[in-house]
């Protein structure tokens, strides 16, 4: 079993959904919970992180930890167009810079 | 200020050849990371530095990949000879030690092993 497990979708929707993207992990070592967005042919770019549990929210951008349920969530409002690419999830443990990564979300959001 | 940058963006070598890549990570980013990002799959860390020296390389396949990080700064990765199945994207990635959510990644060199 892996230790961060992602849907790999694919996820389609219409322009203007709200887009729920999860993970779910096994290791409760982990503390920094990220979020990357990955266009096609590009590397990941940092959308956000959560250092343990609670929410963050950046513009239209949502990130959710539950560490009792080993869940974390990523909400997207109003989505666009511009908003189609890969997702992944992403951990680490304190003390430690490897970054353990899910497989990815392909969404594709339609106009 | 520049990003990670990474060459070459493409590479297709034939089976045991031999293979380079290079990475310059972002100016003042003590750590260094390598990745191998398989296709449909999340990255996966190959080796780790911090400054010159590699304080994580037990995911790095040693019969066949190599890695070195001159003057803490840039660095390559190699492979030789290269098989089949190391056809995949490799992506640098730079941070600063102790920021531990931040990691900023290049645009990673695809190989294609035919």
């Amino acid at each position: 079993q892996k230790e961060v497990e992602q849907d790999p979708g694919p996820l389609s929707v219409p322009e203007g959904a709200i887009v729920s993207l999860n993970c779910t992990y096994s290791n409760s070592a982990f503390q920094y919970f990220m979020w990357y967005r990955q266009y096609s042919r590009k590397g990941p770019e940092l959308l956000m992180y959560t250092y343990s549990s609670g929410n963050k929210e950046d513009g239209r951008f949502t990130a959710q930890v539950d560490k009792s349920s080993k869940y974390i969530s990523l909400f997207i409002r109003d989505s666009q167009p511009s908003d189609s690419a890969t997702y992944l999830c992403a951990m680490r443990k304190t003390g430690a810079n490897n970054l353990f990564f899910g497989t990815g979300t392909r969404l594709t959001v339609i106009p | 200020e520049a990003g990670v940058v990474q060459s070459p963006r493409y590479k297709i070598i034939e089976k045991k050849q031999p293979v380079a890549f290079w990475c310059n990570p972002i100016s003042g980013h003590n750590t260094l990371y390598w990745y191998r990002q398989n296709l449909g799959q999340g990255p996966e860390l190959l080796i780790r530095y911090e400054n010159e020296e590699a304080v994580d390389d037990s995911q790095l396949p040693k019969d066949r990949f190599s890695a070195e990080r001159l003057k803490g700064v840039d660095s390559t990765l190699k492979i030789q000879p290269a098989e089949l199945g190391d056809s995949a994207v490799y992506l640098c990635a730079s941070g600063i030690r102790d920021r531990e959510a931040e990691a900023f990644f290049g645009q990673g060199t695809r190989l294609t092993v035919v």
